[in-house]
């Protein structure tokens, strides 16, 4: 079965406190990685797509690397700004649907 | 480039009633997808249509129903409203990437 698991739940940071979120899956042939960021009562908003393995893409103080089993987004020097809950999906086998992991909520304090 | 459109933003029902949500998806977008959000089961799918046919369905009960009209946009109508069906309701378009709107706020009472 198609599965994305995602952690930490939750992560708090000092501002300037860099660390890492973890996405790892299992699906059949992965047709991409796609990292969103989400706001309290918004929709996700797009970060990120990876392929293949050893692929890394980087905007602003986030960078996200992908593996053959799981994918990790980096966050260097975080701000206040950068709170928001982290989504990593990956299609499905016939690519009809995105399949999400649970989400990580990151909270930065100044 | 017009975004993702979804109407109504919020919504206050009771249970019994039905609803209808509307998504107009990007320009020339021919897929749209359909996502229920809640805080204890997440993103889940729902459906996705593709030039007026749908191509897959989530594990939604059959109160849960969709179409897409020619012009791409597409709608959701959710009969006999439950408590558990309050979430909020995403709408992805899709050509190379997915797009998601801001999303409507179901409140069922």
């Amino acid at each position: 079965e198609d599965q994305v698991t995602q952690s930490p739940e939750a992560l708090r940071l000092q501002e300037g406190e860099s660390s890492s979120l973890n996405c790892s899956y299992t699906v059949s042939g992965l047709r991409g990685l796609f990292w969103y960021r989400q706001d309290p009562g918004k929709g996700p908003e797009f970060l990120f797509t990876l392929y293949s393995a050893g692929e890394e893409k980087e905007k602003e103080r986030l960078k996200a690397t992908l593996t053959k089993k799981e994918s990790f987004l980096h966050i260097t020097a975080p701000k206040p700004e950068d709170s928001a809950t982290y989504l990593c999906a990956v299609p499905n086998q016939a690519g009809t649907a995105l399949i999400f992991g649970k989400g990580t909520t990151l909270s930065v304090s100044s | 480039k017009a975004g993702v459109t979804q109407t109504p933003r919020y919504l206050i029902k009771t249970r019994g009633q039905q609803v209808t949500l509307s998504c107009s998806p990007i320009s020339g977008h021919r897929s749209v997808s359909w996502y229920q959000q809640t805080p204890g089961q997440g993103l889940q799918f729902l459906f996705e249509y593709f030039s007026e046919t749908q191509r897959n369905k989530g594990n939604f009960p059959g109160r849960f129903s969709g179409r897409q009209f020619s012009n791409s946009r597409s709608e959701i109508n959710v009969s006999t409203l439950e408590l558990g069906d309050s979430a909020l309701y995403l709408c992805a378009s899709s050509s190379y990437g997915y797009t998601f709107g801001s999303g409507t706020r179901l409140t069922v009472v």
